[in-house]
């Protein structure tokens, strides 16, 4: 049962425009979320949080939503760069602690010149 | 700055064979963990460690054992190796706290034939 869920396996968009990522989850304990991006051949890289306490996180071109009576949230990327192109994981925790983290599979972004 | 290092990046091995995976971090993190990452899938925590001298099952702990002795060092053992077990290994750390996301190695990729 995955409680962690990215229902898009890819998303191309192209240069200069928004990527929006999306993520769904399903365990009412999950109060702490995460994205990472992932370049082939490297491990994950910490990208952007947001606790549960609230509903928007900005840094740079990167800003995540939580709507949590949704169970959702989302990724934007504006504008997008060639660079950006990498997998996407959603990940989630409970109780206030960082470990113990579940992922979602990943979507691959590619951001065309 | 080497931050977290695995080792070996690549390894073949022949169902029965036992290895050792090395992680290595130089950040004092407190804790570390590693998943395996199959085709498809998002990661899965096999084994984390909450401070040196500790260890606990994660979410596929099956076939794998796991020591901390040193803080800097987390080691995953494969006692007799299994087909199932071709996958790559993602060592990462953290510190305690909410906000602390985890590091991430580059990954070891293992087959087993």
């Amino acid at each position: 049962d995955q409680q962690v869920k990215q229902n898009s396996p890819s998303l191309s968009v192209q240069e200069g425009r928004i990527s929006i990522l999306n993520c769904d989850y399903t365990n009412s304990m999950f109060d702490y979320f995460l994205w990472y991006k992932k370049y082939p051949a490297e491990g994950p890289t910490f990208l952007i949080s947001i606790s549960s306490i609230k509903d928007k996180n900005e840094d740079g071109r990167f800003t995540v939503f939580l709507n949590k009576s949704a169970k959702h949230l989302s990724l934007h990327i504006v504008p997008s760069q060639p660079g950006d192109s990498a997998v996407y994981f959603c990940a989630a925790s409970a109780g206030g602690s960082n470990y113990k983290l579940t992922f979602g599979k990943g979507t691959l972004l590619t951001v065309n010149p | 700055n080497a931050g977290v290092t695995q080792t070996p990046k690549f390894r073949v091995l022949k169902t029965g064979q036992s290895m050792t995976l090395l992680c290595a971090q130089d950040m004092n993190h407190e804790y570390m963990y590693w998943y395996r990452q199959d085709p498809g899938m998002g990661l899965r925590l096999i084994h984390y460690s909450v401070g040196e001298g500790t260890t606990a099952k994660g979410e596929v702990p099956d076939g794998y054992n796991v020591s901390r002795l040193k803080k800097q060092n987390f080691l995953l053992g494969l006692e007799s190796a299994a087909p199932s077990q071709t996958s790559v290994y993602f060592c990462a750390s953290s510190d305690p706290g909410i906000n602390q996301p985890q590091h991430f190695g580059d990954g070891t990729r293992l087959s087993i034939l």
